[in-house]
């Protein structure tokens, strides 16, 4: 079945590192790409809508500056938290469609602890 | 707009009970809807999904879900829980008229079931 790779598992890190997430579908092209954020106890956050080849589409109130998406192939969209701070910290998880309106494959997600 | 309820923030059963975690959406398209489950530390993993076909839906691990318009309605059952059963469990939205193909998702707050010995 697809198999959306996320990389890495796990960030420990001091404030004002940035930090890079990579989201690979590993065997299918996926052209769109999704990034959700996931606080303590509580349910998926769409944060973006990354798109290959093309800007990626934030949803209202996730700061662009902030949260770099680059979906540079068809294959990997990348997630680059700037100049973290500890209120970053959270489980990031990203998404793709085999085909577009077809449920989306998750990653395992990247837990991101800013200390 | 679209919006999915679960109306049960945490749900406990014994081994060898049947499941019940229930869901209800607000659409004002005709809806896909999904469940998937979620274990610690870990990514989401697909249950099941309703795509106007089959009201009743099957999906792996032994779980199925019934999709009930008149009570906007698509809860998740199972006949006898397992202790691998324990996990979050979200229910799961997808407007076909909110964000077209892009495949946007409206997830639920999430349910998250205990399974006793």
């Amino acid at each position: 079945g697809a198999v959306v790779s996320q990389h890495p598992s796990r960030v420990i890190c001091k404030s004002g590192t940035s930090v890079k997430i990579e989201c690979r579908s590993l065997d299918f092209q996926a052209t769109t790409m999704f990034w959700y954020r996931q606080f303590p106890k509580k349910s998926l956050m769409l944060m973006a809508t990354s798109n290959e080849g093309s800007k990626a589409t934030y949803e209202q109130g996730v700061e662009k500056d902030k949260f770099l998406i680059n979906h540079a192939s068809l294959t990997l969209s990348t997630l680059t938290v700037t100049s973290a701070h500890p209120e970053d910290s959270s489980f990031y998880i990203c998404s793709a469609n085999r085909v577009s309106g077809q449920p989306q494959h998750f990653g395992d997600g990247t837990r991101l602890s800013i200390l | 707009a679209q919006s999915v309820t679960q109306l049960d923030s945490h749900v406990s059963v014994s081994e060898g009970t049947p499941v019940l975690l229930r869901c209800n959406y607000s659409s004002s398209y005709s809806p896909s809807l999904f469940w998937y489950v979620q274990h610690p530390n870990k990514g989401l993993q697909l249950l099941l999904k309703y795509t106007s076909a089959a009201t009743l839906v099957k999906g792996i691990n032994g779980f199925e879900a019934e999709f009930k318009k008149s009570e906007t309605s698509f809860h998740l059952t199972k006949p006898s829980a397992h202790m691998s059963d324990a996990a979050e469990y979200f229910c799961v939205v997808s407007d076909p008229g909110y964000g077209g193909s892009q495949g946007n998702l409206i997830f639920g707050k999430g349910t998250k079931l205990s399974v006793k010995p």
